[in-house]
């Protein structure tokens, strides 16, 4: 159990710029979530993945934000042309679906948007 | 729909001195309950959780907490701090009821001061 992992820990882009995260988590986790963070505050929830299948997606996930997680393995976040409200720590988590399913989160991969 | 609060965004305590971070909930079904740490540039660690049974529930790092259905409270407590607690907690509530969609609702976390 080498707990979950994401990549790249920080980012940097400018305003218009396309960036995609990655979410590697604990292996045989079914449920994958992603949260954002905003400096100050609690994470918030974006979407989450059962398998393969994006059971959810969050008021705050606009059609500029996608995620993917082709083979119920890693999983993927992609922003289309970044705005400045962009920046923010983006969370991921794991947890294998049981009667007192508890997440695991990864350290997070910090975007600052120019 | 489900909400947390913690009173008091910033709390100092003298090393050695007991431990007291607030959280009350509302949730429209029986909840699960979390509380999580966060160092700076890190990401969230788990300290304890109630699901069911026994209302205190112990955690790592010496840190424990009450269930009160009554008072809709989840608080934080640990007897004697140390330096290393110093850190930013969260308090979380999900869903029980299912094993639909888990996720957690946070609220806007305790950064726990200790002086020496």
């Amino acid at each position: 159990d080498t707990g979950v992992s994401q990549n790249p820990r920080h980012k940097i882009t400018k305003r218009g710029q396309n960036v995609t995260f990655r979410c590697d988590p604990i292996s045989e986790h079914n449920r994958l979530y992603w949260y954002r963070q905003t400096l100050g505050q609690g994470p918030e929830f974006l979407t989450y993945f059962q398998n393969e299948a994006q059971l959810e997606k969050s008021r705050l996930l606009s059609d500029r934000f996608s995620a993917e997680r082709p083979k119920g393995s890693f999983s993927t976040l992609e922003i289309q042309r970044t705005e400045q409200g962009d920046s923010a720590m983006y969370l991921c988590a794991s947890s294998l679906i049981t009667s007192t399913e508890t997440q695991y989160f990864g350290p997070g991969t910090r975007l600052l948007v120019l | 729909a489900q909400s947390v609060t913690q009173l008091g965004s910033h709390v100092s305590v003298s090393e050695g001195a007991l431990v007291l971070l607030r959280c009350n909930y509302s949730s429209s079904v029986p909840p699960y309950l979390f509380w999580y740490v966060q160092y700076p540039n890190q990401g969230l660690q788990l300290l304890l959780k109630y699901t069911t049974g026994a209302t205190l529930v112990k955690g790592i790092n010496g840190f424990e907490a009450e269930f009160k259905k009554s008072e809709t409270s989840f608080h934080l407590t640990k007897p004697s701090a140390h330096m290393s607690d110093a850190a930013e907690y969260f308090c979380a509530v999900s869903r029980s009821r299912d094993t639909g969609r888990r996720a957690l609702t946070f609220g806007s976390g305790t950064r726990l001061q200790v002086q020496p």
